[in-house]
């Protein structure tokens, strides 16, 4: 089985602007999480998808949204970009979501300048 | 509500030590408990998971970990240190249902040959 594929692996951006990162889970998998990762703050939780409601939400601005489509395949967005903003985004996929053993990718890095 | 307390951000062993890396939680349910590993560069994978079968837990590579319900720790310990053992290690907790799961912000080990 294919494991957690997030891409672009590497993105860099200017202040103001938006981005997307894309997150495809194992197959199977219907709960998506994603984390924001940076040196300082460890990582924290963006929110979580299940087919393709929103059932969880950390504490971030509006500016960070996310969706899930009917394939599991979720996105995030950044409008707005700050330079705070700069981290490493990841992605998490379980089949049920909960206390279930959570499956990570490797990543989209995230530079904001 | 709940969260999770690493104590000690870098920890240095020789190789052959013990490593014991401390964790201390806060739910208000009994809690499920994760210990996962990154390797630089890569995405977070599990090490062990505790849900009550049984207070001691092993995981993959040598670790385990023993929940000490009147601590309120879950301690991460292996008897003997491998240079491949040096990544950066987070314990989590989940309460329950579908809330999200909480990490506490890491630590580095350094195996020193």
């Amino acid at each position: 089985k294919a494991g957690v594929t997030q891409t672009p692996r590497y993105l860099i951006k200017t202040r103001g602007q938006q981005v997307t990162l894309s997150c495809s889970p194992i197959s199977g998998h219907r709960s998506v999480s994603w984390y924001q990762q940076t040196p300082g703050q460890g990582l924290q939780f963006l929110f979580e998808y299940f087919s393709e409601t929103q059932r969880n939400k950390g504490n971030f601005p509006g500016r960070f949204s996310g969706r899930q489509f009917s394939n599991s395949r979720s996105e995030m967005n950044v409008s707005t970009l700050e330079l705070g903003d700069s981290a490493l985004y990841l992605c998490a996929s379980s089949p049920l979501g909960g206390g279930e053993k959570l499956f990570f990718g490797s990543g989209t890095q995230l530079s904001v300048l | 509500a709940q969260s999770v307390t690493q104590l000690g951000s870098h920890v240095s062993v020789s190789e052959g030590a013990l490593v014991l890396l401390r964790c201390n939680y806060s739910s208000s349910v009994p809690p499920y408990l994760f210990w996962y590993v990154q390797y630089p560069n890569q995405g977070l994978q599990l090490l062990l998971k505790y849900t009550s079968a049984a207070t001691l837990v092993k995981g993959i590579n040598g670790f385990e970990a023993e929940f000490k319900k009147s601590e309120t720790s879950f301690h991460l310990t292996k008897p003997s240190a491998h240079m491949s053992d040096a990544a950066e290690y987070f314990c989590a907790v989940h309460s329950g249902g579908y809330q999200k799961v909480t990490f506490g912000t890491g630590t580095k080990l350094q195996v020193i040959p």
